[in-house]
C-alpha cells in the first residue's frame, strides 16, 4: 500500500546551520505531497506542498521538490533559527477510493541551538 | 476567519466509557476528516465525511463512528474506550473531498486521555 518514510530523529543542528529532513514515499497513483510542521501541544500546521513531479514547494525559507524518479520529497532550510524546533511530518495524499486521505510519516523532530 | 477549532481541550476518560469530541471547520469548507496521533507517531487515517456523507474510513474498529451536520461541524464518538485510545484527536477540514491537491487545515486537536 502507499507509504511515507521519514529519517528518525531527532536533529539536534545550531542556529544559521542548513537542514536537510529526508522523506521518500510509495504510491500507485500520482499524489500531491505535503509537509507538515507541529509545534509543542499545537495541531499541525501546511509548511508547503507540491501536487506534480518537478514542482518545488517553498515557504518560510523552508523548500522540498517533488522527485518522481527517486520518489522523495525532501525538507531542506538554509539557514535554521530556534523558532523552527518542532516536529515535521511529510504526508502523502492517497488518490484510492476518492476520499484523498493523508498518509503521515511517524515525523522528524527538530531541535535548534543558539 | 476562525480556523478549525475543536472542543473540548483535553479529556480524560476511563475504560469502557464514551467520548464524544467536536469539530467546527473552516467556513466554507465542506468536507472534514478526523485523525488519530499517538506520542511520537504521525496522524493517522480515521474517517472523513462531505456533504453529511461518509466518503472514508481508516483502519479502526466499529468502536468509532462520527458524522457530520448540516452545517458541515462533525462529532466523532468512540466507544468501550481502550487504553490504547489515548491520542490526540485532530480534526482537520478542506474545500472539498476527492481532490488530492486541496490540503487539508488542522485544528489544534483534542487529547484524550484514557485510565
Amino acid at each position: 500500500g502507499n507509504s511515507v518514510t521519514q529519517m528518525e530523529g531527532p536533529v539536534t543542528l545550531s542556529e544559521e546551520a542548513f537542514l536537510t529532513i529526508n522523506c521518500t514515499y510509495t504510491a500507485t497513483g500520482y499524489p500531491s505531497l505535503f509537509w507538515y510542521v507541529q509545534y509543542p501541544g499545537e495541531g499541525l500546521q501546511l509548511l508547503l506542498k507540491a501536487t506534480k513531479a518537478d514542482d518545488k514547494g517553498s515557504n518560510k525559507g523552508f523548500e522540498a521538490t517533488y522527485r518522481k524518479e527517486t520518489t522523495s520529497f525532501h525538507l531542506e532550510k538554509g539557514s535554521v533559527q530556534v523558532s523552527d524546533s518542532a516536529v515535521y511530518f511529510c504526508a502523502l495524499s492517497d488518490p484510492t477510493s476518492g476520499t484523498y486521505k493523508y498518509i503521515f510519516g511517524t515525523g522528524t523532530r527538530l531541535k535548534v541551538l543558539a | 476567519d476562525a480556523g478549525v477549532t475543536q472542543s473540548p481541550t483535553h479529556l480524560i476518560k476511563t475504560r469502557g466509557q464514551q467520548v464524544t469530541l467536536r469539530c467546527s471547520p473552516i467556513s466554507g469548507h465542506k468536507s472534514v476528516s478526523w485523525y488519530q496521533q499517538v506520542l511520537g507517531q504521525g496522524p493517522q487515517f480515521i474517517f472523513q465525511y462531505y456533504e453529511k456523507e461518509e466518503r472514508g474510513r481508516g483502519n479502526f474498529p466499529d468502536r468509532f463512528s462520527a458524522r457530520q451536520f448540516p452545517n458541515y461541524s462533525s462529532e466523532l464518538n468512540v466507544n468501550a474506550l481502550l487504553l490504547g485510545d489515548s491520542a490526540l484527536y485532530l480534526c482537520a477540514s478542506s474545500l472539498s473531498a476527492g481532490q488530492g491537491y486541496n490540503e487539508q487545515f488542522f485544528g489544534p486537536g483534542t487529547r484524550l486521555t484514557v485510565l
